[in-house]
C-alpha cells in the first residue's frame, strides 16, 4: 500500500501560470481532502470530496478548482497562480481505522509562486 | 466560527523532561478529537482519536486525555527524547463520523539532548 501519494513534490510557478496538483490513494477511501499549510497557521481546508462525483468548498476555496476523477484520484487546479498561493499543499483521504474515521496525509507539495 | 486553540505555540525541553500541552475546542456538536505528530518535511501522522468524555489513550511514552464537557484535551510526553521533536497538531471533528476536521496551529516541541 502506497497510502496517499502526491505529485509533484516541489513546484515553482510564475504569477498567472496554471498547474494541477495530483493526489491518489489506494486505500479505497470515499472521502478526500486538499489542505494548505502556511507559517503560523493550522492546516486549512481548501476543498473536499465526500464521495466520488461530489466536491465541496472548504474554508479557503478561492483561486482553486478540484476534480474527483474517480474514487482514487482528487486533483487540485490553480488556474492563475498568485503569490498568495505560495504554500505547502497536503492531500488526505479518510477511512475507518479501528474504532473511528481517520485522515491519512500525503507527503505534501511545496509550491512557490513568484 | 469553530476554532481550535493549542498552547503553548512552542516548547523547548531537555531530554528526560516530561511535558504536556493543551488543545481547546468547541464543546458543542463534538464528535471526535484527533492528535497528530508532524515532523519537519514529512506529513502529519495520526497519534490518537478520542470520542468519549474521559477517554484516555496511550502509545508508549505519549498519552492523551479528553474532556468534552469543558472542551479540552491534554497531550503528555513522559521522559522526552530528541526523536519526540515535532509539531503536535490537534483537530476537532464535528457533525458526525465523517465530518470535517478543524485543525489547531500546533505546538512545536524541541527536545535538546
Amino acid at each position: 500500500n502506497a497510502g496517499v501519494t502526491q505529485t509533484p513534490k516541489f513546484q515553482v510557478l510564475k504569477t498567472g501560470q496554471s498547474m494541477t496538483l495530483q493526489c491518489a490513494q489506494d486505500m479505497n477511501h470515499n472521502s478526500m481532502y486538499w489542505y494548505r499549510q502556511d507559517p503560523g497557521m493550522g492546516l486549512r481546508l481548501i476543498y473536499y470530496s465526500a464521495s466520488e462525483g461530489t466536491t465541496d468548498k472548504g474554508e479557503v476555496p478561492n483561486g482553486y478548482n478540484v476534480s474527483r476523477l474517480n474514487k482514487r484520484e482528487f486533483s487540485l487546479r490553480l488556474e492563475s497562480a498568485a503569490p498568495s498561493q505560495t504554500s505547502v499543499y497536503f492531500c488526505a483521504s479518510s477511512g475507518f481505522s479501528g474504532s473511528s474515521y481517520e485522515q491519512y496525509f500525503g507527503p505534501g507539495t511545496r509550491l512557490t509562486v513568484t | 466560527i469553530l476554532n481550535v486553540e493549542q498552547s503553548p505555540q512552542s516548547l523547548h525541553v531537555q531530554e528526560g523532561d516530561s511535558t504536556n500541552f493543551t488543545c481547546s475546542f468547541p464543546s458543542s456538536n463534538f464528535y471526535a478529537l484527533h492528535w497528530y505528530r508532524w515532523e519537519t518535511a514529512k506529513s502529519p501522522e495520526a497519534l490518537f482519536v478520542m470520542t468519549l468524555n474521559g477517554d484516555e489513550k496511550k502509545k508508549g511514552r505519549i498519552s492523551a486525555t479528553l474532556n468534552t464537557k469543558e472542551g479540552y484535551s491534554y497531550l503528555y510526553i513522559k521522559g522526552s527524547q530528541p526523536e519526540d521533536s515535532a509539531t503536535y497538531l490537534c483537530a476537532f471533528r464535528y457533525g458526525g463520523s465523517q465530518g470535517n476536521l478543524i485543525f489547531g496551529k500546533g505546538t512545536k516541541l524541541s527536545v535538546k539532548p
